[in-house]
C-alpha cells in the first residue's frame, strides 16, 4: 500500500497559489518526499523532491515539516494547464528503488 | 532529461491476440520499468527491467502473461499476451539513472490498449 495520504481532489482559481498537502506519518529516516503529476492522458511528469529541507524550482516549492510527518507542494500562481493529478511518493534515496503511486490529488484550477 | 518514446500509442486488439510495445529512450539508461494504468486508477509496477538480465516481476505479475526483453540501453519490449478485456489499460514504459540528476524517474507518453 501507499506510504501517502492525500485528499482525492481540490480546486484552485486561476492565478492563485494552489497548496496540496500530504500526510507521510511513517517516512523513514532515509526517504525522500517525492511529488509527480499526470496531465490528462500523459505520462506522469516529475516535480520535485526533498529531504527534510524546504526545495524550490521552476515548477513549484516544497515545504516538509520539521518531523517529516506531512509536506506540502505549492504551486505559486497557478494556471489551467496545472489542472493534474498530483502524486505524493516516498521512497528510498539509497540505489534503485521503484515508485509506488497512490490514488493522488485531483486539483482542479478553474478560470 | 530523458526523452521517451513508446509505439503505438494505441491500438484496438481482439482477445486471445498479443500486443508489443517499444520503449525507446533517446540516452542509455540503467533502469528501465513498465507500469499499467487500469482505467480511472493510479499506476501500478508491473516489472523492473535491467540490461542482461531478467526482469523483475511485481506480485501479481508473471512472465508467462508479460514477457519483457531489454536488448540495450536504450530500448525495451513488453508483451501483453493472451489478451482479455481485463487487458485493457494505459501501459507506460519509464527510465531511470543513477547517474542522472537526483534519481529522478521520467515516463514515456504511455501506450492506450483497448481489447475487445
Amino acid at each position: 500500500d501507499a506510504k501517502t495520504t492525500q485528499p482525492t481532489s481540490m480546486d484552485c482559481a486561476e492565478g492563485r497559489a494552489a497548496n496540496l498537502p500530504c500526510n507521510h506519518s511513517t517516512i523513514s529516516g532515509n526517504e525522500y518526499v517525492y511529488w509527480y503529476r499526470q496531465i490528462h492522458s500523459q505520462g506522469p511528469q516529475y516535480i520535485i523532491h526533498g529531504l527534510k529541507n524546504n526545495e524550490t524550482n521552476e515548477m513549484a516549492s516544497l515545504i516538509i515539516t520539521e518531523d517529516r510527518k506531512s509536506s506540502t507542494l505549492i504551486l505559486p500562481h497557478a494556471t489551467l494547464r496545472d489542472t493534474a493529478v498530483y502524486y505524493c511518493i516516498v521512497r528510498a534515496y539509497s540505489g534503485y528503488s521503484t515508485l509506488t503511486f497512490g490514488k493522488g490529488t485531483m486539483l482542479l484550477v478553474s478560470p | 532529461s530523458a526523452v521517451i518514446s513508446q509505439k503505438p500509442s494505441r491500438d484496438i486488439c481482439q482477445r486471445g491476440t498479443s500486443l508489443t510495445i517499444q520503449c525507446q529512450v533517446d540516452s542509455q539508461v540503467t533502469m528501465m520499468f513498465w507500469y499499467r494504468q487500469q482505467p480511472g486508477q493510479s499506476l501500478t509496477l508491473i516489472a523492473t527491467a535491467n540490461q542482461g538480465s531478467e526482469a523483475t516481476y511485481e506480485s501479481g505479475f508473471v512472465i508467462d502473461k508479460f514477457p519483457i526483453s531489454r536488448p540495450n540501453l536504450t530500448f525495451s519490449t513488453l508483451t501483453v499476451s493472451n489478451m482479455s478485456p481485463e487487458d485493457s489499460s494505459i501501459y507506460l514504459c519509464s527510465v531511470e539513472d543513477v547517474g542522472g540528476a537526483a534519481y529522478e524517474q521520467y515516463f514515456g507518453p504511455g501506450t492506450r490498449l483497448t481489447v475487445t
